[in-house]
């Protein structure tokens, strides 16, 4: 079964780190790209960040520009998101999301994020 | 990096079909044959639905079509089913070479 699963979510204060993983099954990670979508409590969807195959382009939002780093281990086949300087409006559920032809066709379940003091 | 605009809200009866706009610029959905459509019941992940314009992934109903025009892209779903009731959320490649997202469309089958 085609699968994504993340995890490393949880409460930290404004201002400190935390690191997401996403973790691949049932295909092979080093294939596609990969992006990383949020959602904060009752709002829309946000694209975060992406990166490709090789893992040599990286892409950001804006508003995570300069703290976010996305990265990955295709030997592991897993996706990871760094994300420093964490503010309250990070807030969120983060979602992994695999990329085939311009559509993201598959998801994991999401891993929250709270910013709070 | 503004979002796409889409309507908050639309509603249709069993049966009927209901359309949703997304409107974007020149710099993403204008330009590029590369918008997707998410379908997103409360509490669980967005669904692919819809990509690169009017491409339906395997397993996604015929009664769910997309279309472009100019700087607005729009779903159209048909033989509405309670089933369908959820957010939609449109996404367009950028030229900037990211991603942007819809505010959400929220469907609701009377």
């Amino acid at each position: 079964e085609v699968q994504l699963v993340e995890s490393g979510g949880g409460l930290v204060q404004p201002g400190g780190s935390l690191r997401l993983s996403c973790a691949a099954s049932g295909f092979t990670l080093s294939t596609y790209w990969m992006h990383w979508v949020r959602q904060a409590p009752g709002k829309g969807l946000v694209w975060v960040s992406r990166v490709n195959s090789e893992a040599s382009s990286t892409y950001y939002a804006d508003s995570v520009k300069g703290r976010f780093t996305i990265s990955r281990d295709n030997v592991k086949n897993t996706l990871f998101l760094q994300m420093n300087s964490l503010r309250a409006e990070d807030t969120a559920v983060y979602y992994c999301a695999r990329q085939q032809h311009f559509g993201m066709d598959v998801w994991g379940q999401g891993t929250t994020v709270t910013v709070s003091s | 990096q503004s979002a796409l605009t889409q309507p908050p809200s639309v509603s249709g009866s069993p049966g009927q079909s209901v359309t949703i706009s997304c409107t974007g610029t020149g710099n993403d959905v204008g330009p590029h044959n590369r918008v997707s459509w998410y379908q997103q019941p409360p509490g669980t992940a967005p669904k692919l639905m819809i990509y690169e314009v009017t491409n339906r992934p395997s397993g996604v109903p015929d009664r769910f079509s997309g279309s472009k025009s100019g700087n607005t892209a729009s779903l159209t779903i048909s033989g509405l089913q309670a089933e369908d009731e959820a957010d939609y959320y449109c996404s367009s490649y950028t030229s900037s070479s990211t991603w942007v997202f819809g505010g959400g469309t929220k469907l609701t089958v009377l």
